[in-house]
């Protein structure tokens, strides 16, 4: 069973913190990932894409890969009220093959 | 540039009638198109993808089918709904399926309640 794994929180940070969010994967065969944020009753939308190890920035995000130990993160900088939302993890070989974690609520307390 | 429209956005139904559900996608030709069903605090399961009129693939086997009649045209449909279907709908498109960088794109959804 191909399994992405997120803690489902709620992660409650102050405003102005780093959030750390965590992801891990089941699928040694996995080549993409992707963070998606989902505020509630939206629909995701991608944030940050990462295809090979080590970190990759993108303004305040920064996603890291570590493929040896099958997991994934995201780092959100001076994080502030409007990232509080849940945020996706996606793992696969292709998009017709990735696989979703259930996702992890972020609270940004002010 | 690309925009895609689903709806309706929220519909409540009836155990045992049908559904309709249908997207749309301008500003591109030839998208692959999805749908994902999400169940509250769970994580996005693929229902269908479809890579050209008339190919639809499907991953769960269930009550529902998908109908691709037009090239940017997604249609989700049931012919008798079961409580167990209600959940959030999302239609979403990409370029190439077998590409591994391929971002999605999705709708705004549709929150469907079987009562």
């Amino acid at each position: 069973q191909k399994e992405v794994e997120q803690n489902s929180g709620p992660l409650s940070v102050p405003e102005g913190a780093i959030a750390s969010l965590n992801c891990t994967y089941s699928d040694r065969g996995s080549q993409s990932f992707f963070w998606y944020r989902q505020y509630s009753g939206k629909s995701p939308e991608l944030i940050m894409s990462i295809y090979s190890n080590g970190d990759k920035e993108d303004g305040r995000f920064t996603a890291q890969l570590n493929k040896a130990s099958q997991y994934v993160s995201l780092l959100i900088r001076d994080s502030q009220p409007s990232d509080s939302a849940t945020y996706l993890c996606a793992v696969g070989r292709s998009n017709y093959q990735l696989i979703w974690g259930a996702g992890t609520k972020l609270i940004i307390k002010p | 540039s690309q925009t895609i429209h689903q709806w309706p956005a929220t519909l409540v139904q009836p155990v045992g009638s049908p559904l309709s559900l249908e997207c749309t996608v301008e500003g591109t030709s030839n998208p692959n198109l999805y749908w994902y069903r999400q169940a509250a605090g769970r994580g996005l399961q693929l229902l269908f993808y479809s890579v050209g009129i008339g190919q639809i693939s499907s991953e769960v086997p269930q009550n529902l089918s998908a109908s691709r009649p037009q090239d940017r045209q997604f249609i989700l449909s049931s012919k008798k709904l079961l409580l167990s279907d209600s959940g959030f709908y999302l239609c979403a498109w990409s370029g190439d399926p077998d590409a591994t960088n391929e971002k999605l794109f999705f709708g705004s959804g549709t929150q469907l309640s079987v009562l």
